[in-house]
């Protein structure tokens, strides 16, 4: 069965602090992607992987980085958490142009 | 840019009627369209996919069309149930990402 699991459902973390989403993927995927879901803007892409160590820029990127060190592993960073950064955040993965399987999503707050 | 629109966007129905609910999108040059399922507070769970060449996918009391001349989908459901309370969203693939409209929140009384 498809798995993608997000190390932690719920976040709760201070202005400026360095933050680390980690998403995990058990299906041998090539692309791994981030979003964030806020209500009134639904989902927005922040980052993209088609491949280890490769990354692209997606709608929304300020403020965020990302790393791809293992196939099977994509990680978000918030450089210096802000208020703003609140939100649910979602991983997916997906091989070449067939569906995104999504992961659980991490609630993160920022206070 | 792709703009994918959700109509409408909150729908509520009694127990066993059929639910239709619908995505439009503004450019036809799509690889595929995904319908998919969210519950509060949760991920999403993918639902159907309808490659860009074909006209329609089912699954079980799920049917998909895909009309992309026209730019339009549909979701339908037979026989609504409380669980198939939830929000859908479809999003459409092109080039490497997809575009997600905002969603119909179903509501199926039982």
């Amino acid at each position: 069965d498809v798995k993608v699991t997000q190390s932690s459902r719920y976040l709760v973390k201070r202005t400026g602090e360095k933050v680390f989403l980690e998403c995990v993927q058990d299906m041998d995927h090539e692309n791994m992607f981030w979003y964030r879901q806020d209500p009134g803007l639904g989902l927005r892409l922040i980052y993209f992987s088609y491949d280890v160590k490769m990354k692209e820029k997606g709608d929304i990127p300020e403020g965020y980085s990302v790393s791809r060190e293992k196939k099977e592993r994509f990680s978000l960073i918030l450089e210096s958490a802000s208020t703003n950064q609140t939100s649910m955040y979602l991983c997916a993965s997906s091989v070449q142009t067939y569906e995104q399987y999504f992961g659980p999503g991490t609630r993160l707050t920022v206070t | 840019k792709q703009e994918v629109t959700q109509i409408p966007a909150a729908l509520s129905v009694p127990e066993g009627e059929n639910l239709v609910l619908n995505c439009s999108f503004t450019d036809s040059a799509i690889y595929n369209l995904q319908w998919f399922r969210q519950d509060p507070g949760k991920g999403l769970t993918s639902l159907l996919l309808i490659q860009s060449s074909q006209r329609e996918q089912t699954s079980g009391r799920l049917n998909a069309s895909l009309d992309k001349s026209s730019g339009r989908s549909t979701l339908y459901i037979a026989a609504s149930q409380p669980g198939d309370s939830a929000t859908y969203l479809c999003a459409v693939k092109d080039d490497y990402k997809l575009s997600f409209g905002a969603g119909t929140t179903v509501t199926v009384r039982a």
